[in-house]
């Protein structure tokens, strides 16, 4: 079975530009999560998505967003990009996500996308 | 929300020895705690997980303990070995959001 991929793996962009990153789940799996991985913050939380829904956002700025279509691939969207965007965001999948079965199903990671902005 | 701290931010242990990490947590509705390992450019992976009602876990060489009472939980390694090096999270889910500590870099020593 196919691991979670992630598209693309580097990306170089400019001080208010946007960007857009995707996320392939394992086939089956239907919670798509996405984290900010930096260097002094760790693995931050940005939101998580199931059937197409967001069910959880963590404290970012509006200017994260996302979405989930309905093969469960998932986009991240950044729009007007400052210099602290620059990260490892890292997508992860799980099988079931619901109310009763999230908090025990395995979270899979993708290799990341790594973004520089400059 | 909730905040996970993770200590000690780096370790440095002989091969051979025991590795312990430690983490608390803050909300008491937490009920799952995995630990992942991530070496050097590579993804996390999970390593171990325990569920809130369980209060100790093994796995070969990796055991975790969790303290309801307390709110917090152990990572401990036995027995360590070179490729056992990596940065190790651990992290506490309520439903649909997964909280992760800043991480302890592991080196282990030949």
């Amino acid at each position: 079975k196919a691991g979670v991929t992630q598209t693309p793996r580097y990306l170089i962009k400019t001080r208010g530009q946007q960007v857009t990153l995707s996320c392939s789940p394992i086939s089956g799996h239907r919670s798509v999560s996405w984290y900010q991985q930096t260097p002094g913050q760790g693995l931050q939380f940005l939101f998580e998505y199931f059937s197409e829904t967001q069910r959880n956002k963590g404290n970012f700025p509006g200017r994260f967003s996302g979405r989930q279509f309905s093969n469960s691939r998932s986009e991240m969207n950044v729009s007007t990009l400052e210099l602290g965007d620059s990260a490892l965001y890292l997508c992860a999948s799980s099988l079931l996500g619901g109310t009763s079965g999230y908090s025990y199903n395995e979270q899979f990671f993708g290799p990341g996308t790594r973004l520089t902005v400059l | 929300g909730e905040n996970v701290e993770q200590h000690p931010s780096t370790l440095s242990v002989q091969e051979g020895d025991s590795a312990v990490i430690k983490c608390t947590y803050s909300d008491s509705a937490s009920n799952y705690f995995p630990w992942y390992k991530q070496e050097l450019g590579k993804r996390p992976q999970l390593i171990i997980d325990i569920r809130s009602n369980v209060g100790e876990k093994k796995d070969q060489r990796i055991a975790v303990t969790l303290n309801k009472t307390a709110k917090h939980f152990s990572l401990h390694i036995t027995e360590t070995q070179p490729e056992d090096s990596a940065v190790y999270f651990c992290a506490a889910s309520n439903d649909y959001k997964l909280s992760f500590g800043a991480g302890t870099t592991v080196t282990v020593r030949a």
